[in-house]
């Protein structure tokens, strides 16, 4: 079965620090890769996704991610975070092509300190 | 453009007491979803649809209902609601290429 595994629950950065928030996807086929972002009482936001071609994917306020196959990983990155970017951030892979049916991780939930 | 939209934003229900949550999309897509979001737990997939008078099983089926009779709606029926019901919900619809969700709605069910 398809599934998605985010091993931090819970990380915090300084302002101005860099961030990577890993995720890890287990599919047979080839993966649809997603990230979304949820602020506080907020719906989720897609951040950026990986459907085909250059692995190394831009997304919108400065993310990015890096799709390896070998690892069946596909960790995001920015490289100075903002007091903003506080938020709970999900991985996701779609199961049916695209964006169908989409299995999320757990999340994790990022803290940035002044 | 409203995008997708959800009524109510709260709620609190009483054991074994019915209510219907609202969606609507404006982006004439015909994949809906709905998903509850429990901490620790992520979104977990409800029930959703393919397209109008379509739907299907998600991975947490039980205790739910949903109808699709118009293709922009998609309601998500309790009809005895439990406290493990207690959750956020989001209602989401998609094109090819991303999910679009709405804001949630808290349920509290005592």
């Amino acid at each position: 079965a398809q599934s998605v595994t985010q091993p931090d629950i819970h990380i915090t950065v300084s302002e101005g620090a860099s961030l990577e928030l890993r995720c890890n996807y287990s599919y047979g086929a080839t993966p649809y890769l997603f990230w979304y972002v949820q602020s506080p009482g907020q719906g989720l936001q897609l951040l950026l996704k990986y459907f085909s071609g250059d692995t190394l994917v831009q997304g919108i306020k400065g993310f990015e991610a890096e799709f390896k196959r070998s690892q069946s990983s596909f960790n995001l990155r920015k490289p100075s975070v903002h007091w903003s970017d506080a938020a709970e951030y999900f991985c996701a892979v779609g199961t049916q092509g695209g964006s169908e049916k989409l299995v999320f991780g757990k999340g994790t939930k990022l803290t940035v300190n002044p | 453009n409203a995008g997708v939209t959800q009524t109510p934003k709260f709620r609190v229900l009483k054991t074994g007491q019915s209510m219907t949550l609202l969606c609507a999309q404006d982006m004439n897509h015909e994949y809906m979803y709905w998903y509850r979001q429990d901490p620790g737990m992520g979104l977990r997939l409800i029930h959703y649809s393919v397209g109008e008078g379509t739907t299907a099983k998600g991975e947490v089926p039980d205790g739910y209902n949903v109808s699709r009779l118009k293709k922009q709606n998609f309601l998500l029926g309790l009809e005895s609601a439990a406290p493990s019901q207690t959750s956020v919900y989001f209602c989401a619809s998609s094109d090819p290429y991303e999910q679009y969700f709405g804001p949630g709605t808290r349920l509290t069910v005592t």
